[in-house]
């Protein structure tokens, strides 16, 4: 298994278009979070999911985003009539809950999409 | 509810100098805490964490961590830096491994 994978890498997209991005977590990891990070900042919680219930969502997805894990393999997360304000870099994690092996209780990021919208 | 703070929003060090980042965390439960290292254009990568045993916590590429309880705070130091340690690091909360928490991060520059 060669980590968690995010696709695309990069996105450009007109104000207004929907877009879709997608996260593939360690395959024996049971829970997948999406986070968003703007430039000079922190990453923060969108929302998680365990298996494929989502479990927790944080204020800042608003009706205009949505994810999906629907197998509990890989993960979606939509965001329709894009804002410029949406323009970030979207992040991926994966971790294995009950693990308490070195990396038990931590997570492994993806190399994020990065969303652009002009 | 759980937060970070990171003192410092950049911090220059020359290499081979001692490298010291300052986190303060607020949880009103014993915290997990986690430092993390981003290099640019890339994920965040697991430098070390701490989940309730040892208070040093030892990570990779010759980082380390103390958690004091009496102070709040989970400091990451590396005694002697590298160029390559130069990279943006944040230091994370976790009250019950349901989310994690994420500082505004510090950006380190080791320069020549």
């Amino acid at each position: 298994d060669t980590g968690v994978s995010q696709d695309p890498r990069h996105k450009i997209t007109k104000r207004g278009q929907n877009v879709t991005f997608r996260c593939d977590p360690i395959s024996e990891h049971n829970r997948l979070y999406w986070y968003r990070q703007t430039l000079g900042q922190g990453p923060e919680f969108l929302t998680y999911f365990q298996n494929e219930a989502q479990l927790e969502k944080s204020r800042l997805l608003s009706d205009r985003f949505s994810a999906e894990r629907p197998k509990g393999s890989f993960s979606t997360l939509e965001i329709q009539r894009t804002e410029q304000g949406d323009s970030a870099m979207y992040l991926c994690a994966s971790s294995l809950v009950g693990d308490t092996t070195a990396l038990g209780y931590g997570y492994t990021f993806g190399s994020g999409t990065r969303l652009t919208v002009v | 509810a759980q937060s970070v703070t990171q003192l410092g929003s950049h911090v220059s060090v020359s290499e081979g100098a001692l490298v010291l980042l300052r986190c303060n965390y607020s949880s009103s439960v014993p915290p997990y805490l986690f430092w993390y290292v981003q290099y640019p254009n890339q994920g965040l990568q697991l430098l070390l964490k701490y989940t309730s045993a040892a208070t040093l916590v030892k990570g990779i590429n010759g980082f380390e961590a103390e958690f004091k309880k009496s102070e709040t705070s989970f400091h990451l130091t590396k005694p002697s830096a590298h160029m390559s340690d130069a990279a943006e690091y944040f230091c994370a909360v976790s009250e019950n491994n349901n989310d994690m928490r994420f500082g505004a991060g510090t950006r380190l520059t080791v320069k020549p």
